[in-house]
């Protein structure tokens, strides 16, 4: 079976720090990879997403960048972080070019001091 | 851009009573999918409609796609206090790859 993880499970940062959040997919091949955040326990905001190695695609220009070095990883960072970066960060997965049903991990609440 | 709106924001009901959240996009939809979000927890998908006028159930769960293809609904008959959450519709705009604009979701409390 398909599991996701991500981690750190929260995390607290100071304004201007560096930051990686890390994505891994088990279970599955080729996956199409996404990044999400939501503010204050409400809607989603997609950020990136990703067909294949390498390949991102930005939705949101901001003070946050992606990575995918292989194929089941996805990493989201940042050189320095603002306060607005706070939030919910998830990650999740889905298969196929269609629109098919997403999973997503349990997410990182990061938290910017 | 492709915009989905949801409402109501929130909805508070007593235990036994059900639950209505609607969901409405600006432009036709290939699919409509939908997400529950228990507190604390990440969203959780639940179905997804494809065709125009569907209908689905599960259990005490009813979701509906609109025949334009541009409305969904779901509805919930006797809610019980394992439905709280936030309940998120998503529309699929016919992109590749899954993209899905999410609507700002219904935060459901249920009173017992």
């Amino acid at each position: 079976s398909q599991t996701i993880h991500q981690w750190p499970a929260t995390l607290v940062q100071p304004v201007g720090s560096p930051l990686s959040l890390e994505c891994t997919v088990e279970g599955t091949s080729n996956p199409n990879l996404y990044w999400y955040r939501q503010a204050a326990g409400r809607g989603l905001q997609l950020l990136f997403y990703s067909v294949g190695i390498g390949q991102i695609s930005s939705e949101v220009p901001q003070n946050l960048s992606a990575s995918r070095p292989q194929d089941r990883q996805f990493i989201l960072s940042s050189k320095k972080l603002l306060l607005s970066d706070s939030g919910f960060y998830l990650c999740a997965w889905s298969v196929g070019t269609g629109s098919y049903e997403q999973y997503f991990g349990p997410g990182t609440r990061l938290t910017v001091t | 851009g492709q915009q989905v709106m949801q409402i109501p924001q929130y909805q508070h009901v007593q235990e036994g009573e059900d639950f209505t959240t609607y969901c409405n996009s600006s432009t036709t939809l290939s699919n409509i999918q939908w997400y529950k979000q228990r507190p604390g927890g990440h969203p959780v998908f639940l179905i997804q409609l494809v065709k125009s006028g569907e209908v689905k159930k599960q259990k005490r769960l009813t979701f509906q796609f609109g025949e334009a293809k541009k409305n969904s609904s779901l509805h919930i008959t006797a809610t019980q206090t394992t439905d709280v959450g936030t309940y998120f519709c998503a529309g699929a705009g016919g992109t590749s790859y899954g993209k899905l604009t999410f609507g700002q979701g219904t935060i459901l409390t249920v009173h017992p």
